[in-house]
């Protein structure tokens, strides 16, 4: 099946602990992203990649970490820095370069974060 | 999604018309998104429209666009229950999508 794969769906974490979410395609997009979506506040940019081995920030990078280090891949970390991570984590692809295809985004199903 | 606003809910009878607005901040953007997101799930893409459109239909969706007012809205024809969900305006901005706060749509019967 084509499309994109976030896991685990249901994480609980104790404070002080860092937990990656993976995020895995085989659209064989440039680009990928990852949105934190909290009720009553949509969706925030963290991290965003638009080629291998590159990446950038993005609104609310700060507790957060990312690699791209295969096209498919672009799993994130939630550090203990992080201070209010208990969340929905959603991961999306698309194609890298007009503004037009920049919007034309896939997500993934989500991992939805809880802090114990 | 602090550059695109949206109301927060919207409570519509099965049958009726639905509408959904939404502003937005940049007036360069080319292109401008209506998201659908299920309970649970990720994002779809529902429908887009270029800015040099003030209107385009598909089937029930009709979107709108006043470029001047920067306002931009959605409307459901004939709502049905599998049309309850958050719809999400969003804008490009610098190779990024920025989204709205999400409105969430309440089929009543």
């Amino acid at each position: 099946d084509g499309g994109i794969t976030q896991s685990p769906k249901y994480l609980f974490r104790k404070e002080g602990q860092n937990v990656t979410l993976s995020c895995e395609q085989n659209l064989n997009h440039d680009a990928m992203y990852w949105y934190r979506q909290d009720p009553g506040q949509g969706l925030r940019l963290i991290y965003y990649s638009q080629i291998v081995n590159d990446f950038q920030k993005g609104d609310i990078a700060e507790g957060y970490s990312v690699s791209r280090e295969k096209k498919e891949s672009f799993p994130l970390t939630v550090t203990s820095a992080q201070k209010n991570p208990t969340a929905f984590y959603l991961c999306a692809t698309g194609p890298r370069g007009t503004e037009r295809n920049t919007g034309e985004l896939f997500f993934g199903e989500g991992s939805r974060l809880t802090v114990l | 999604g602090e550059d695109v606003e949206q109301s927060l809910f919207l409570s519509v009878r099965e049958g009726d018309s639905s509408v959904i607005n939404c502003t937005y901040t940049d007036s360069s953007s080319t292109y401008l998104y209506w998201y659908k997101q299920e309970p649970g799930a990720g994002l779809q893409l529902l429908t887009y429209i270029f800015s040099n459109m003030d209107m385009k239909q598909d089937q029930r969706l009709t979107v709108l666009l006043n470029k001047k007012d920067k306002h931009l809205s959605l409307r459901i024809a004939d709502t049905q229950t599998g049309d309850s969900a958050i719809y999400f305006c969003a804008e490009p901005h610098d190779y990024k999508l920025s989204f709205g706060a999400g409105t969430t749509v309440t089929v009543r019967a």
